[in-house]
């Protein structure tokens, strides 16, 4: 157990339809940051939040988008689903948000199936 | 465009023999490199790094190889053992980026035959 918990593990849906992974990072981490991962490909970064605020924005789609709460858990939010959606979400966490933080601590991660 | 590459999707290595990743980018301003192992319904674990300023770095059975002017750096596993059957990413970052930088490649699956 990484000490980063994801919610769902699992997620089947309908394209045009919205979820929410949730995510809650290691204790004492007040950075989370989402990635893809689709089939055959490597991670992609998608959002970083430091301490309820959004620090970094890499290639996330404007249907999605994510929060982070004071008690540091974050959602992501996905609408609007295409097939092309179908992935694997990790959620990862760090202590700190700025150069230096390369150290991640990963979730176990969703996998949505857009069907 | 791919910044970090790992040309092998899968790797059979016998149990007892050298696993040896690698791992190509093509961005000069990366100088921090990671390795994570992922196991299956898991996420990926860190495993080793290394800075552009040094050439190798070891950790136990683990040892990362970083050659600069060929942008180029491998994982040597020494000896093999079936726990290492897992996919592997290579990582890459600007020293000033953070993890927000990462740039991850597709993985390699390693599997260690008994």
């Amino acid at each position: 157990d990484s000490g980063v918990t994801q919610t769902p593990k699992h997620l089947i849906t309908a394209t045009g339809q919205r979820v929410t992974l949730r995510c809650s990072p290691r204790s004492g981490d007040l950075s989370v940051y989402w990635y893809q991962q689709s089939l055959d490909q490597g991670l992609q970064f998608l959002i970083q939040y430091y301490n309820g605020e959004e620090r970094a924005k890499g290639n996330i789609l404007e249907r999605f988008s994510a929060q982070q709460f004071p008690d540091l858990h974050s959602e992501l939010n996905l609408s609007s689903l295409e097939l092309g959606d179908s992935a694997l979400y990790f959620c990862a966490s760090s202590v700190g948000g700025g150069p230096g933080a390369n150290v991640l601590t990963f979730g176990a991660g969703s996998r949505l199936t857009v069907l | 465009d791919q910044q970090v590459k790992q040309n092998s999707p899968s790797l059979s290595v016998q149990e007892g023999r050298i696993s040896i990743l690698n791992c190509d980018y093509t961005n000069s301003m990366f100088d921090y490199f990671l390795w994570y192992k992922k196991y299956p319904a898991e996420g990926p674990t860190f495993l080793i790094s290394i800075s552009s300023i040094k050439d190798k770095n070891e950790d136990g059975r683990f040892t990362v190889f970083l050659n600069k002017s060929a942008k180029h750096l491998s994982l040597h596993i020494v000896p093999s053992q079936p726990g290492d059957s897992a996919v592997y990413f290579c990582a890459a970052t600007p020293a000033w980026g953070g993890a927000q930088k990462l740039v991850f490649g597709q993985g390699t699956r390693l599997t260690i035959n008994p």
